[in-house]
C-alpha cells in the first residue's frame, strides 16, 4: 500500500524558515517524481513544486522561486522542502504527492501556519 | 499561458449523472489531464488521468461510476448514479515545461 506521511508543520512568525519532510512506503520511491501541493485556507490546490528522481531537476511556481528548496534523499524514502523567508501568504496545508506531471497519490497534509 | 478552467460549482441529484468540464487554453488542447476528488476536511484523491482521445486511467479502488471523455480542449469527468458522498471538490491538473497547473475546482453538491 502506498502511505504518504508528512510533518514538520507548524506556526511560524514571518520571515520565518520550516523544514516539511514527506516519508513514503509502499512503491519504489527513487523510481518516482515528487511534489509539493498546498492548500490555504477554503482555497483551491495550489502546485507548488517537484523534484526529479535524482534530483537532477526541480521546477517551482514563480511565488516560491528563491525561498523554498526541494529535495529528496532516495536511501531514506524521503521528500524535503525547506521554506525560508516564509510570508502570511505561505500559509496552508502542504500536501506531499507522487508523481511530477499529474499525482496520483497524495499524503493526509500538514499546516503551515505564517503569523506573528 | 496554460489555464485551466473550470466551472466553480455545480448540482445534480442523488442517483442522476453529472458532467465536469475542464478546459485547457488556447495551443494546450493536446494535454493530457487527471482529476482528483476532494471529499470535505480531507486530503485529495486521485481519480483518473484522461488523455485528449479520451482514454483514461483510473486510480485504485475507483468505481465504475466514474468515467472520463475528451472533446478539443475540454476533458469531462462524468459521475453516474451518484451519491451522497461524492458531494465534493473535483479539480483538473496538467502539466507544462516541468511545472504542473491546477483548476481552480467545482464544487459539486448533491442534491
Amino acid at each position: 500500500e502506498v502511505q504518504l506521511v508528512e510533518s514538520g508543520g507548524g506556526l511560524v512568525q514571518p520571515g520565518g524558515s520550516l523544514r516539511l519532510s514527506c516519508a513514503a512506503s509502499g512503491f519504489m520511491f527513487s523510481s518516482n517524481w515528487m511534489s509539493w501541493v498546498r492548500q490555504a485556507p477554503g482555497k483551491g490546490l495550489e502546485w507548488v513544486a517537484n523534484i526529479q528522481q535524482d534530483g537532477s531537476e526541480k521546477y517551482y511556481v514563480d511565488s516560491v522561486k528563491g525561498r523554498f528548496t526541494i529535495s529528496r534523499d532516495n536511501a531514506k524514502n524521503s521528500l524535503y522542502v525547506q521554506m525560508n523567508s516564509l510570508r502570511a501568504e505561505d500559509t496552508a496545508v502542504y500536501y506531499c504527492a507522487r508523481g511530477g506531471r499529474t499525482t496520483d497519490y497524495w499524503g493526509q497534509g500538514t499546516l503551515v501556519t505564517v503569523s506573528s | 499561458q496554460l489555464v485551466l478552467t473550470q466551472s466553480p460549482s455545480a448540482s445534480a441529484s442523488l442517483g442522476a449523472s453529472v458532467k465536469l468540464t475542464c478546459t485547457l487554453s488556447s495551443g494546450h488542447s493536446s494535454n493530457a489531464i487527471a482529476w482528483h476528488q476532494q471529499q470535505p476536511e480531507k486530503g485529495p484523491r486521485y481519480l483518473m488521468n484522461l488523455n485528449s482521445d479520451g482514454s483514461h486511467t483510473k486510480g485504485d479502488g475507483i468505481p465504475d461510476r466514474f468515467s472520463g471523455s475528451s472533446s478539443g480542449a475540454e476533458r469531462y469527468l462524468i459521475i453516474s448514479s451518484l451519491q451522497s458522498e461524492d458531494e465534493a471538490d473535483y479539480y483538473c491538473q496538467t502539466w507544462g515545461t516541468g511545472m504542473g497547473v491546477f483548476g481552480g475546482g467545482t464544487k459539486l453538491t448533491v442534491l
